[in-house]
This record gives C-alpha cells, structure tokens and sequence, in this order.
C-alpha cells in the first residue's frame, strides 16, 4: 500500500464545475503540499498545509490531522486549471512522500 | 526576483556515463531539494541539502550524489548511468529547516535521457 493515496485518479468536469480531489496518507508528517503540475513538466506549490484549511482564490485546502486526510477543492473550475494535481506529505527528516497524482480536465 | 533555475534543461548521454545537473535556489534560501520523476514510477524524492550538508536522502543508490556549495546553488550527480536513469529531475528550494514553516519552490527541471 501507497503512503499516499490520491482519489480519482483521473478526473474530467465541464466548466463552472466544483471539483474535489482528495488525499489520504499512512504515515506521520510535518506538513502536507499540493502541487499542480503542467504538462511541460514544472511544479508549482498551491498550499502547504499543517493543519486547517486555507483558502487561494478559487482553490481551498483542507486538512484533517486525526483522520490523516486531506482535500482540494477548486471552485467554478476552468479550462486553465486542466493539469496534474499531486499531493504530497513530508515525512520528519524532509523527505517529500508524493501521491501518483490526480488528472484534471476541465472541458468548456 | 529570479525562481529556482536548473541547467542543462535537456540532457542526452549513453550507458555508463556521468551527468551532472545542476540548481540555483531562489535567493535568501538555503535548503534543496532533488527529485527524480520516472516514466510510470511519479515523484520520488532523492536528496536534501541544507547550509552545505546532505541533511537526508531518499532510498537510491550511492552512484547518486550531490552537493551544495556556499551560495546555496547545488549539483546533482549520477555515476555509471543506466537506462532506467532516463527521467524529470526536479529541484525545489525553501528556507530554513522547518519542514512545516518553508513552502517549496520547484525549478522547471531538467531532462535527462540515457541512451
């Protein structure tokens, strides 16, 4: 079993669409990020969260410590946020621990 | 103010050769990371440097190695290339130590293809 789990693994909306992608993990961390990756391969930080929820525009974080579970929501979603959303944990030591990565593809 | 840069952004080298990649973290950062991203095996986490030392490393083996020098920018290098090197190799940075205090910041990476 994955240390991190990420649900669907392939996600396609219409646009104006509330998305959820969510993520699970087994083992203890420090901090947890969720990263958007575009197809010619860079990675940008969309949150790291340690507990709460915080909120980017139309992008909100979740995270429940207890029930090692985590959420991404995108509200009213939109052709450009089509990309790979990939959780990932931090394990104590700084080791990042990543998820296989969700597919998103918004249609419009 | 500039972002993680990597070089070479792609690299082509044949079996048993030495690549070297290298990463400049953003200014004010003393903290890098490298990742390997494999065709069908995703995000793997390789190394860590802070203020000049290895802090940690992910399960690969010693023929992978690094270093970062007193800037903060850092090489990574991989001895006696085998096919399944060929991947995404990503550097992030962030500041400080504390895990749960330093966003991350990714370079675009730079590819490497091991023929």
């Amino acid at each position: 079993k994955n240390e991190v789990e990420q649900s669907p693994q392939n996600l396609t909306a219409q646009e104006g669409e509330f998305i959820t992608i969510n993520c699970s993990y087994s083992v203890g961390i420090s901090a947890l990020h969720w990263l958007q990756q575009h197809p010619g391969g860079g990675i940008v930080s969309l949150f790291m969260l340690s507990s709460g929820k915080k909120k980017h525009g139309r992008l909100i974080a979740t995270i429940n410590i207890q029930e090692k579970h985590s959420s991404l929501h995108i509200t009213a979603s939109h052709p450009r946020d089509s990309a790979v959303y990939i959780c990932a944990v931090m394990e104590y030591g700084n080791k990042l621990v990543f998820g296989a990565g969700t597919i998103l593809r918004v249609k419009s | 103010e500039a972002g993680v840069t990597q070089s070479p952004t792609h690299l082509i080298k044949t079996r048993g050769q030495q690549a070297t990649l290298r990463c400049s973290p953003i200014s004010g950062h003393t903290s890098v990371y490298w990742y390997q991203q494999a065709l069908g095996l995703g995000l793997q986490f390789l190394l860590w440097y802070d203020e000049g030392e290895e802090r940690n490393r992910g399960n690969f083996p010693p023929r992978f190695s690094g270093r970062q020098f007193p800037n903060y920018s850092s090489e990574l290098n991989v001895n006696a290339l085998e096919l399944e090197d060929s991947a995404l190799y990503l550097c992030a940075s962030s500041s400080g130590l504390a895990a749960n205090t330093g966003e991350l910041f990714f370079g675009e990476g730079s590819r490497l293809t091991v023929l």
